[in-house]
């Protein structure tokens, strides 16, 4: 398994600002991904972030709206810019560590509201 | 294309008796699949999945599963709930053609009630 931490826990933010979130763990990890959970729903992709390259977008979701930073193998930031009352979910940050591993697993989540 | 279907919000039982949670998928090929279990205010928490071999998988906290070709289920199961098993249950499919996406259902909420 792994140790994931996500800073901050929670934050309720102003419409029109930004927030950055930040996953840590505690081993070297090659694949690192972003989920979104909006209230009472499921969990949907944002992007995945691998070291070195930059971060694969999903359907729906854009660089400008959620720029993601990976500067090295256990460190990640999700940045949620220009935010509106729709913004209000948890964020997720989740990690593999190799292709041939197939669990992923996943931090604390940041619970974001937005007013 | 993937996909994971929980048929049930909710699902409520009393402390003592089997606890099923149903789940089904559609994918390409052979599927990995995973259970995870969400408690307030908490992150996933990885409970089992299927890779290969055995159709019985064992997990976390005394969980089972069992995979079910025919019937495209990976239906999630205890014997005997407990209450603090009271949680958000998501099931979780990725095809092995694809590296890495993950789909997740709806989940479902299980009440375990004393």
């Amino acid at each position: 398994s792994a140790v994931i931490s996500q800073k901050p826990s929670r934050d309720i933010c102003q419409r029109g600002t930004s927030l950055t979130i930040q996953c840590q763990v505690d081993s070297q990890v090659t694949m690192m991904f972003w989920y979104r959970q909006q209230p009472g729903q499921s969990l949907t992709l944002i992007a995945t972030a691998n070291q070195g390259s930059e971060a694969t977008y999903e359907s729906g979701f854009v660089i400008d709206k959620f720029p993601i930073s990976r500067p090295n193998l256990t460190f990640s930031t999700l940045t949620v810019s220009n935010m509106s009352p729709e913004d209000s979910s948890i964020y997720l940050c989740s990690v593999r560590r190799g292709p041939s591993t197939d669990t992923q697993y996943f931090g604390p989540g940041t619970r974001l509201t937005v007013l | 294309a993937q996909s994971v279907a929980q048929p049930e919000d909710q699902v409520n039982v009393a402390e003592g008796n089997p606890l099923t949670v149903k789940c089904t998928y559609s994918v390409s090929g052979n599927p990995y699949l995973f259970w995870y279990v969400q408690y307030p205010n908490r992150g996933l928490q990885f409970l089992l999945k299927y890779i290969t071999g055995d159709n019985l998988v064992k997990g976390s906290y005394g969980f089972e599963a069992e995979f079910n070709k025919s019937q495209t289920s990976f239906h999630l199961k205890k014997p005997s709930a407990l209450v603090s098993d009271s949680a958000l249950y998501f099931c979780a499919v990725r095809a092995r053609s694809n590296d890495y996406k993950l789909s997740f259902g709806a989940g479902t909420t299980v009440t375990v009630r004393a």
